[in-house]
């Protein structure tokens, strides 16, 4: 059971180019997030999604975009990339409850770190 | 919308003494709130969760967290630190069913002294 995967593990890009993170979990989950972790900062919350199809901007959405096409799948795609998006970022997923309390624990990659140059 | 605020950045104590690790949260909604931690080097741990059952909550290797509405508060504590608790811990709040946002704070790094 792989649980949830991100690939690639480590990036460095030069300023301007673009490129995509995947992550994939084989748990059937509902939510899947994208969070990026930097010094200082803790992990800030960039885009989630409640379900195939949908996602919706987190605190800091600026300069990415995601997509879910297939349930397992969630993309994070930089177009133009700067160096204040080195970082490393970690995908996150968890069960849906049914509309009740959102208390399930999130399973998290293994993340990516990325440079900018 | 949901915040966290963790008051300390670092926090160091002795081997054998008593952690406290403070979080402030606000919310909308009753929110579910939890605390992870992650080693150097490793992927987060979840410790424990608070989800409006009892407001004592017990998790793993001995922590555990009070939830104090009045005071919008969730510390977390141990009665005895070990020196394998040198890490970095998160709060982190999500506002029940309406809202699907997770939100972290900003972290506390604890320093073990031998």
């Amino acid at each position: 059971n792989a649980g949830v995967t991100q690939t690639p593990k480590f990036r460095v890009l030069k300023t301007g180019q673009s490129m995509t993170l995947l992550c994939a979990q084989d748990m059937n989950h509902e939510y899947m997030y994208w969070y990026r972790q930097d010094p200082g900062m803790g992990l800030r919350l960039i885009h989630y999604s409640v379900g195939e199809g949908t996602t919706a901007k987190g605190e800091v959405p600026d300069g990415y975009n995601v997509s879910r096409l297939k349930k397992q799948n969630f993309l994070l795609g930089l177009e133009s990339a700067a160096p204040s998006q080195t970082s490393v970022y970690f995908c996150a997923s968890r069960p849906d409850q049914q509309g009740a309390r959102s208390n399930e624990k999130l399973f998290f990659g293994s993340g990516t770190q990325l440079s900018v140059l | 919308a949901q915040s966290v605020t963790q008051l300390d950045s670092h926090v160091s104590v002795s081997e054998g003494t008593p952690v406290l690790l403070r979080c402030n949260y606000s919310s909308s909604y009753s929110p579910s709130l939890f605390w992870y931690v992650q080693h150097p080097n490793k992927g987060l741990q979840l410790l424990l969760k608070y989800t409006s059952a009892a407001t004592l909550v017990k998790g793993i290797n001995g922590f555990e967290a009070e939830f104090k509405k009045s005071e919008t508060s969730f510390h977390l504590t141990k009665p005895s630190a070990h020196m394998s608790d040198a890490a970095e811990y998160f709060c982190v709040v999500s506002a029940s069913w309406r809202d699907d946002k997770i939100i972290f704070g900003k972290g506390t790094r604890l320093h073990i002294l031998p």
